[in-house]
């Protein structure tokens, strides 16, 4: 079983709607989590962290569930330019810092 | 700019022959990653390093090898390239369980 585990999609979803894409993780000892954003034959690159708290960056909000061993990441209002892949990130193992990526999520923001 | 500069970014090479990926990053981070990326298997870990001389395998290990003899220098050896090598091969840095920064990715065609 892959440590971190995310839907692949695609999710097809018009201007303006809310999209939220969840991923679980097996490695309890995973301390630190991130979602990155992916363009087509882009590198990835740091959307935002994740907090048990929550972590709002405009549109976007993320949060950590630590007891089921998932993360979660709310887009509002979604635009053209959201269109993406998103991947869920997790340092696997305390101290061991190996970095693991979810297959990833493709959304496409429809006009 | 992340400072992080991978070379080649393009590369066709034959069968057989080795190949050599290099990573470079101008922050100090400690710890560096080597990536390959192919359709429905997202980004899977092949090598990675914490620290100068200091490595260990990833998920997809075989007919790879690393080495780390600077802190700014990453090298990802494929002693004898095949063409289920053919990928995209992304280096990622970091400083510990931090936000890691990519490299633009090695586009390497095995013929």
């Amino acid at each position: 079983r892959k440590e971190v585990e995310q839907d692949p999609g695609p999710f097809n979803v018009p201007e303006g709607a809310t999209v939220a894409f969840n991923c679980t993780y097996s490695n309890s000892a995973s301390q630190s989590f991130f979602w990155y954003r992916q363009d087509c034959r882009k590198e990835p690159k740091l959307l935002m962290s994740v907090y048990s708290s929550g972590n709002e960056d405009g549109r976007f909000t993320a949060q950590l569930n630590r007891a089921s061993q998932y993360i979660s990441l709310l887009i509002r209002d979604s635009k053209l330019s959201d269109s993406a892949t998103y991947l869920c990130v997790g340092y696997s193992g305390a101290g061991s810092y190996q970095l693991t990526f979810g297959k990833g999520t493709k959304l496409s923001v429809i006009p | 700019d992340a400072g992080i500069t991978q070379s080649p970014r393009h590369k066709v090479t034959e069968t057989g022959t080795p190949v050599t990926l290099r990573c470079h990053q101008t922050e100090n981070h400690r710890y560096m990653y080597w990536y390959r990326q192919d359709p429905g298997h997202g980004l899977r870990l092949i090598h990675y390093s914490y620290g100068v001389k200091d490595t260990d395998k990833g998920e997809v290990s075989d007919g790879y090898s690393v080495s780390r003899s600077k802190t700014e220098d990453f090298l990802l050896t494929l002693e004898s390239a095949t063409s289920s090598q053919t990928s995209v091969y992304f280096c990622a840095a970091s400083k510990s369980d931090t936000e890691a920064f990519f490299g633009q990715g090695t586009r390497l065609t095995v013929v």
